[in-house]
């Protein structure tokens, strides 16, 4: 299994451009994440989705929007770049137990806004 | 909204000494997660604890869980250049939370030969 990848690795974009955050697993796992991760500030949740069809909002999804057509597949895109949007963009996966849920992580996107 | 405080921020040691990274918060957990981050990857979990007072070791690792599932301690005993990355806490509410989690600022541990 290749896990959860993510393409691409590195993007320069500039104000105003848009651009999507390619995101898959092969897990067969139901719910997925999008988090940014700003220095010193974590791992902040953008959207997540609990199935095929089925998203929702996390803590920050100004300037975010995402589908779930397929249960491997999560694009982010961001449609008016800012530089506020500079970060780097991890997506993840998870099969939810009861009591916890280890979510699988990709190896992210470094995203930077000029 | 549920808020996980991560201390100390920054922790460098020499090669061989002990450390504790905290993690607490007001809000009560149905579960907590440790993390390890690379530079230039994702985290990867290193533990669950699920039930207060729990304590859980892995190698060198000694993870432990309060009582009230509210807060929870990583010690690492005689630390290794190897130990160095970025270590972040991770609370789940639990009920319908669709498997959510919250995430504290993270611990960057340099460990020095």
């Amino acid at each position: 299994n290749a896990g959860v990848t993510q393409t691409p690795k590195f993007r320069i974009l500039k104000i105003g451009q848009s651009m999507t955050l390619q995101c898959a697993q092969d897990m067969n796992h139901n719910y997925m994440y999008w988090y940014r991760q700003d220095p010193g500030m974590g791992l902040k949740l953008i959207y997540y989705s609990v199935g095929a069809g089925i998203t929702d909002k996390g803590e920050v999804p100004n300037g975010y929007n995402v589908s779930r057509s397929t249960t491997e597949d999560f694009p982010l895109r961001l449609e008016l770049a800012a530089p506020s949007q500079t970060s780097v963009y991890f997506c993840a996966s998870s099969y939810p137990q009861r009591g916890t849920n280890e979510q699988f992580f990709g190896p992210g996107t470094r995203l930077t806004v000029l | 909204t549920q808020l996980l405080e991560q201390s100390p921020q920054f922790l460098s040691i020499q090669e061989g000494e002990n450390l504790t990274v905290y993690c607490n918060s007001s809000s009560v957990f149905s579960s907590l997660q440790w993390y390890r981050q690379e530079p230039g990857e994702g985290p990867v979990l290193l533990v669950t604890v699920v039930t207060g007072g729990e304590v859980k070791k892995l190698k060198r690792l000694t993870f432990q869980f309060g009582d009230a599932r509210k807060d929870s301690s990583l010690h690492i005993t005689a630390a290794q250049p190897g130990d160095t990355g970025l270590y972040l806490c991770a609370g789940h509410a639990g009920g319908t939370s669709y498997g959510k989690l919250t995430f504290g600022q993270g611990t960057i541990l340099t460990v020095h030969p």
